[in-house]
C-alpha cells in the first residue's frame, strides 16, 4: 500500500515532443505529489508538485495531471528539450511528511 | 544561501567499519530527513529527524544505523561494520515545516564499500 509505481522506466523522446511520465499508487491517505528532476550526481529537485483536489496544475512547459478516483498522476512535458534529458521520480506523502517514490524514469530528448 | 550540505561527496569503506555522513541542512531548516538511493531504483525513506528527537525512523534498518540531529552541528547518519550492500547514494533533505513548506535535497553522499 506504500508503493508508488511509475512507468516507463525509460523514455526517448524527439525535441519538441511531448514527454510524458505516469505514476499510480494506491494508499488513500497520500495527500501531496510532487514531481523530482535528477541529473546525474546531483540530488533530485523539485519540479512541480500537487494537491488531490486539483485536477490539473501547470508550470511552464510543466504539467501534473491528477486523476483521484484512478488514483494515478502523471508529467507532462511539453516541447521537449535536450536540457530536459535526466531522470525523473514522481512522489506521494501521507501527512506524516516522509516521500514514498516512484522507481524513476530516464528521459532521454534527442536533438 | 547555501543549500543543503552534505560531506563526504564520496566515502570509500572497507568491511567491517563505519561509515558516518554529515548533513547540514538549510539555513532556519530545522527537519532533516534522509534517504538511501540504490543504483537504478528510486529513494527510499530511513528516518525524519528534528533538533534532538527522532521523529520516524520506520526506514531505518533495525541494526548498525543511526542517526542524530544535535541542538549544534549537522546531522549525522552513522553506519556501523558496513557490508557490500550498504553501498548507495545516501541523500538528505531538510525543510521548515516539513514538506509543504520547501524540501530541499542535498547532493548526497556515496559510499562504496569494498
Amino acid at each position: 500500500q506504500q508503493q508508488v509505481k511509475q512507468s516507463p522506466q525509460s523514455l526517448i523522446v524527439q525535441k519538441g515532443g511531448i514527454s510524458i511520465i505516469n505514476c499510480a499508487y494506491e494508499n488513500t491517505a497520500f495527500d501531496y505529489f510532487p514531481w523530482y528532476q535528477q541529473f546525474p550526481g546531483k540530488g533530485p529537485a523539485l519540479l512541480i508538485a500537487i494537491r488531490p483536489d486539483v485536477s490539473e496544475k501547470k508550470e511552464g512547459r510543466f504539467t501534473i495531471s491528477f486523476n483521484k478516483s484512478a488514483k494515478q498522476f502523471s508529467l507532462h512535458i511539453m516541447d521537449s528539450q535536450p536540457g530536459d534529458s535526466a531522470t525523473y521520480f514522481c512522489a506521494a506523502s501521507p501527512r506524516a511528511q516522509k516521500l514514498v517514490f516512484g522507481q524513476g524514469t530516464r528521459l532521454t530528448i534527442n536533438p | 544561501n547555501a543549500g543543503v550540505m552534505q560531506n563526504p561527496r564520496h566515502l570509500v569503506r572497507r568491511r567491517g567499519q563505519e561509515a558516518r555522513l554529515r548533513c547540514s541542512p538549510m539555513k532556519g531548516h530545522s527537519h532533516v530527513y534522509w534517504y538511501r538511493q540504490l543504483p537504478e531504483e528510486g529513494l527510499k525513506f530511513m528516518v525524519y529527524l528534528q533538533k534532538e528527537n527522532i521523529i520516524d525512523e520506520s526506514g531505518m534498518p533495525k541494526e548498525r544505523f543511526s542517526a542524530e540531529f544535535p541542538k549544534e552541528g549537522p546531522s549525522i547518519l552513522r553506519i556501523q561494520q558496513v557490508v557490500r550492500g550498504d553501498s548507495a547514494a545516501y541523500f538528505c533533505a531538510s525543510s521548515v515545516w516539513g514538506r509543504r513548506h520547501g524540501y530541499t535535497f542535498g547532493s548526497g553522499t556515496r559510499l562504496t564499500v569494498v
